[in-house]
């Protein structure tokens, strides 16, 4: 079973909050991954950090920031949430090491009014 | 460039019929993992098999089998005798370049 937790599961919120997605993961993974995924659709990178202190952006052009202070802790957040925004927030941990799997969270289905 | 892809999007298939779903992942790497994730309708992702590039054998864990086609770059992936519990998005995830990319997805619908 996978130790990696999002809060919250849901969340609606208005236009011009600022808003931060919890991810925690308790595997001691030094890999971690922000996807974003709009209702049917595939899953799209924005964010990944390699370790403490290392964020990278992803292949999708994300109005979001992350960091990485702890190697457990992975949050992204938003300044100025905007309907655009709306959408299923997904993270993911793994080991170092092409062959190992990349566990996920419940995911954040965030939804901006 | 890398590029997934999952040309069936949606498959119905009725209980207990075997589902095969294909991936095709077009890459420069000579080696590679690429993965399996299963998306029920609530949302999580679960992590199903995965294989490498440099293996050509099938291989079977439990009603689950897969191969891979060297020449064709091509992961097949097959359930055997379908169950309800089976309906889901499955999405095909290269691992590369420090990152796991997914395909569309194949929705698989399992009608009792």
């Amino acid at each position: 079973e996978a130790d990696i937790y999002q809060t919250p599961r849901y969340l609606v919120i208005g236009t011009g909050k600022k808003i931060t997605l919890e991810c925690s993961q308790t595997m001691g993974h030094d890999k971690m991954y922000w996807y974003q995924q709009d209702p049917g659709m595939e899953l799209h990178l924005i964010h990944y950090s390699y370790g403490v202190n290392s964020t990278e952006k992803g292949d999708l052009s994300s109005e979001s920031t992350v960091s990485r202070i702890r190697t457990e802790h992975f949050p992204l957040t938003l300044e100025s949430a905007r309907p655009s925004h709306t959408s299923q927030y997904l993270c993911a941990s793994k080991r170092t090491g092409g062959d190992t799997e990349a566990f996920f969270g419940q995911g954040t289905r965030l939804t901006v009014v | 460039a890398q590029k997934v892809t999952q040309a069936q999007t949606e498959i119905s298939v009725v209980e207990k019929e075997d589902v095969t779903l294909d991936c095709v992942y077009e890459t420069r790497d000579t080696t590679y993992y690429l993965f399996w994730y299963k998306q029920p309708p609530s949302g999580e992702l679960v992590f199903l098999i995965r294989r490498n590039s440099f293996d050509e054998q099938n291989e079977i864990s439990g009603r689950y089998s897969w191969n891979f086609q060297k020449s064709t770059s091509s992961f097949n992936f097959t359930i055997t005798a379908s169950q309800v519990v089976d309906s889901a998005v499955y999405f095909c995830a290269p691992y590369g370049n420090n990152r796991l990319a997914f395909g569309k997805g194949n929705q698989v619908v399992v009608i009792p």
